[in-house]
């Protein structure tokens, strides 16, 4: 089965900083998804990644999947208080997700 | 923007009871997932469903577990005789078509605790 590992398992940013989670897998992605969560509440969709090199980004937010497809990174930019929460990396596992452990985000005024 | 919905937010039960978990996916999308998240753990697939059957399902599903599509909008986890360690978040979500390019929405979820 594909094992996703996250790091760091959290991080204190202040707010203003830049901040960057790494998502690995132990197989090939072919489709990773980074969502985020607060706590006690449901997952959001943030972005989806398929090709390896693809960049995308929203509003401050930018995930990358590196060449070899094994490795994404979710990058925020002057981070704000809205963006604290629990930050998941998702592969697709034949149509079904597996997911890291999260990332907790704090960020402090 | 549409949207997953799950009831009730939260359930208490007694061991050894019923439960069943409701959810209205997003109105066009074909594919239901049940995933659940006990506790300080991974978020952990349970099941898909599509054209009213099972399409798979995770070791984790076994004989206490059922899923059922009642009527054209709700989607229902049934859990039979519940045990402690059934305790959880329960998620369910949905997605358009299973492609990869398609992303799965989820809903809030629903706390389960078992007493």
């Amino acid at each position: 089965s594909q094992e996703l590992e996250q790091s760091p398992q959290s991080l204190i940013v202040q707010e203003g900083k830049n901040l960057t989670i790494n998502c690995t897998s132990s197989k090939t992605l072919y489709g990773l998804y980074w969502y985020k969560q607060k706590y006690g509440e449901g997952l959001i969709f943030l972005m989806m990644l398929q090709k390896g090199g693809e960049e995308k980004s929203h509003e401050k937010i930018t995930a990358k999947l590196d060449e070899k497809k094994q490795q994404s990174s979710l990058h925020i930019t002057a981070s704000q208080p809205s963006h604290a929460g629990i930050y998941l990396c998702g592969a697709d596992n034949d149509y079904k997700l597996s997911f890291g452990a999260g990332t907790t985000v704090t960020v402090r005024a | 923007e549409p949207e997953v919905t799950q009831t009730p937010s939260h359930q208490v039960t007694q061991m050894g009871q019923e439960v069943i978990l409701r959810c209205v996916p997003i109105s066009n999308h074909l594919y239901f997932y049940w995933y659940r998240q006990i506790l300080g753990q991974k978020v952990e697939f349970l099941v898909s469903f599509y054209n009213n059957e099972i399409s798979e399902k995770s070791e984790i599903f076994d004989d206490q577990f059922s899923v059922e599509r009642p009527d054209g909008s709700n989607f229902t986890l049934k859990i039979r005789s519940t045990k402690l360690e059934d305790s959880a978040m329960y998620f369910c979500a949905s997605s358009d078509r299973q492609m990869v390019d398609q992303p799965q929405h989820f809903g809030d979820g629903t706390r389960l605790s078992i007493l």
